[in-house]
């Protein structure tokens, strides 16, 4: 079972540089979301997307921007990267229905701006 | 601010031991979670919690719900080495039409042999 799969794993960028983080699921969620994880700081959101064709803002939005391009597959884009954005980034899904359902997390890509 | 606060942040101790972990709020939720996770990997849920003084036993961990629905703890008796991972709470919060998947700053675990 593949459930929640993020790509790349690992990646190093340059200051100014754009990238499109990657994460699909196969679970067949309508819920999907974007975290970053900094040592001491827990998981915090940056975007979310409630279904297909809506996103959202969470906590810390400001230099990202996503796509729902369909059921499946929910992309992060750093449009000009800073080392503030150096960081582990989390995809994970989960069913829209109930306030008590359970979130499937990728594996993480670690990210680094130099 | 943190809408979820854990104490404590870091957490040391030796097998055998027992310990308690605890995820505060000022806001009332409908249920909580408690997710571990390992280096490397994406947190894993270990628990739901949903009614008021609720407590939950998974093997050697004991979640209990705060009475009024603002706080949690996670108690473990017997701790092992396996045991060793970050501990988050987490809390779903209505945001208009939709839910936002909220987590605390978590608790590091780390058991000695």
């Amino acid at each position: 079972n593949a459930g929640v799969t993020q790509t790349p794993k690992f990646q190093v960028l340059k200051t100014g540089q754009s990238m499109t983080l990657q994460c699909a699921q196969d679970m067949n969620h309508n819920s999907m979301y974007w975290y970053r994880q900094d040592p001491g700081m827990g998981l915090r959101l940056i975007y979310y997307s409630a279904s297909e064709g809506t996103t959202d803002k969470g906590e810390v939005p400001n230099g990202y921007n996503v796509s729902r391009l369909n059921k499946r597959e929910f992309s992060l884009r750093l449009e000009s990267a800073a080392p503030s954005q150096t960081s582990v980034y989390f995809c994970a899904s989960s069913w829209r229905g109930s306030m008590n359902t359970e979130a499937f997390f990728g594996q993480g890509t670690r990210l680094t701006v130099v | 601010t943190q809408l979820l606060e854990q104490s404590p942040q870091f957490l040391s101790i030796q097998e055998g031991e027992n310990l308690t972990v605890y995820c505060n709020s000022s806001s009332v939720f409908s249920s909580l979670q408690w997710y571990r996770q390992e280096p490397g990997e994406g947190p894993v849920l270990l628990v739901t919690v949903v009614t008021g003084g609720e407590v939950k036993k998974l093997k050697r961990l004991t979640f209990q719900f705060g009475d009024a629905r603002k706080d949690s703890s996670l108690h473990i008796t017997a701790a092992q080495p396996g045991d060793t991972g970050l501990y988050l709470c987490a809390a779903t919060r209505l945001s208009g039409s939709a839910r936002q998947l909220t987590f605390g700053s978590g608790t590091q675990l780390t058991v000695l042999p």
